[in-house]
């Protein structure tokens, strides 16, 4: 079993909510990452969650915070979005580094 | 500079002809190569991956893929093209360290 699950699938929110995505795989891997995806673009790489500790942040801003409470869920929570940030939020896994990344069908944001 | 290289933007086939999409990559080291299809709102679905070994690998969904090594490149085939392949597809470049290099994408249109 390859899956990775994302909820919600859809979500819409004001610029002063706060609101979490969640991540979920159960292939027993150690790797979990967020990407963000606009129209037409490939995946850009958020965060990326090793063994349950964060290996990297590609600079992300802080009103994105990425939680990896074990090593099956990863959650990102957002505060005092911008509309710039509507997106397809993708969450991934991999055994390791090297490993190859299955991703998850994606949340589809809306910031009003 | 690591990149991928997708030429074609669009491609458009009729369903049953042949199909090719172009991928180069510039790595410094070995690479591992992925292709990824994305049909509209959807995550990530690999298609297939080299590694090391036979040059010359079979996917899912009746894809193949050649990697060139003398070309750079890692290109996309399938023999007959179905009108559910219809899809964006991005062809990716990782290296062991968790970061994959995505290519811009190729949407594929397949006229009936």
């Amino acid at each position: 079993d390859t899956e990775v699950t994302q909820t919600p699938k859809h979500l819409v929110m004001g610029m002063t909510n706060k609101k979490s995505l969640k991540c979920e795989q159960h292939m027993g891997h150690r790797a979990m990452y967020w990407y963000k995806q606009k129209a037409k673009k490939p995946p850009e790489l958020m965060f990326v969650y090793s063994y349950e500790k964060l290996s990297i942040n590609e600079s992300v801003p802080s009103r994105f915070s990425p939680e990896c409470p074990n090593s099956s869920l990863l959650n990102l929570h957002l505060h005092a979005l911008q509309p710039e940030d509507s997106a397809l939020y993708l969450c991934a896994s991999s055994q390791a580094g090297i490993g190859t990344q299955y991703f998850g069908p994606g949340t589809r944001l809306t910031v009003l | 500079a690591q990149s991928v290289t997708q030429p074609d933007i669009h491609i458009t086939v009729s369903e049953g002809a042949s199909l090719e999409l172009r991928c180069n990559y510039s790595y410094g080291a070995t690479p591992y190569l992925f292709w990824y299809v994305q049909s509209p709102g959807q995550g990530l679905q690999l298609l297939l991956k080299y590694f090391s070994g036979d040059t010359l690998v079979q996917g899912i969904k009746g894809f193949e893929a050649e990697f060139k090594r003398s070309q750079s490149s890692f290109n996309l085939r399938k023999p007959s093209v179905h009108w559910s392949d219809a899809a964006e597809y991005f062809c990716a470049v990782g290296g062991g360290t968790y970061k994959y290099i995505f290519g811009t994408g190729t949407r594929l249109k397949v006229l009936a």
